[in-house]
């Protein structure tokens, strides 16, 4: 099966910086990358995914860049700000075009410093 | 948008007693459902795949006579804890799409407690 691996474990930053988080699969036929974001007590909250057929995507301050050839990608967030202080969540799965089985990795917590 | 709910939130049981969780898709139909646990600082751990009109599928190592899954309809899926006990206490979050998308929402989570 997928295995997912995510580093760092935790980060720290401060306001104002770019944040990396990276994370590698075992799966060479995972073709969704999902990113999630959670808050203390809440479920994950989706920011950005990428495809197997794109090799970065962009959304403001977030962006994620995929190497398939390397199996590994990785969520980039610019200009952090406090409230982009969560635990961050990977994920891979062979998305089929129907709902997806996602493996995730270990997560990241970020702490945003003022 | 798509929208998940969970409820409840919050549950505090006695150890041996049964819990139920629901999982609603407020705005859309789901086929299938996801439902994960997650212990406290740990990553979510698939528990098992809900479908709508036939059997749960469960992931290894999880006891599908202790985790009951029901989904009957196309907008709910309930997760049962039978006979609970003090290990079973997590965060439990279900997950849905709408049928032919492929992006998952999820809901807010549901906390048990067993005592």
């Amino acid at each position: 099966g997928e295995n997912v691996e995510q580093h760092p474990s935790t980060l720290s930053v401060q306001e104002g910086d770019s944040a990396v988080i990276k994370c590698t699969y075992s799966d060479s036929a995972s073709n969704y990358f999902p990113w999630y974001k959670q808050e203390l007590g809440k479920g994950p909250q989706l920011i950005i995914d990428i495809r197997s057929n794109v090799g970065e995507k962009k959304d403001q301050r977030i962006a994620v860049t995929l190497n398939k050839t390397a199996k590994h990608f990785s969520l980039h967030i610019t200009e952090t700000q406090p409230e982009d202080s969560a635990v961050y969540f990977c994920a891979a799965a062979r998305n089929t075009g129907t709902a997806s089985k996602l493996t995730f990795g270990t997560g990241t917590r970020l702490q945003v410093t003022l | 948008g798509a929208v998940v709910s969970q409820h409840p939130s919050r549950v505090i049981c006695k150890s041996g007693t049964s819990v139920k969780i629901e999982c609603r898709s407020l705005d859309f139909q789901a086929t299938t459902m996801f439902w994960y646990r997650q212990f406290p600082k740990q990553s979510l751990m698939l528990m098992a795949t809900s479908n709508e009109g036939s059997k749960a599928t469960y992931e290894q190592g999880v006891e599908k006579d202790k985790f009951l899954i029901n989904h009957a309809s196309l907008t709910l899926s309930t997760l049962t804890v039978t006979s609970a006990h003090p290990e079973d206490s997590s965060f439990y979050i279900c997950s849905a799409s709408r049928a032919g998308a492929n992006v998952l929402t999820f809901g807010a989570g549901s906390r048990l407690t067993v005592l």
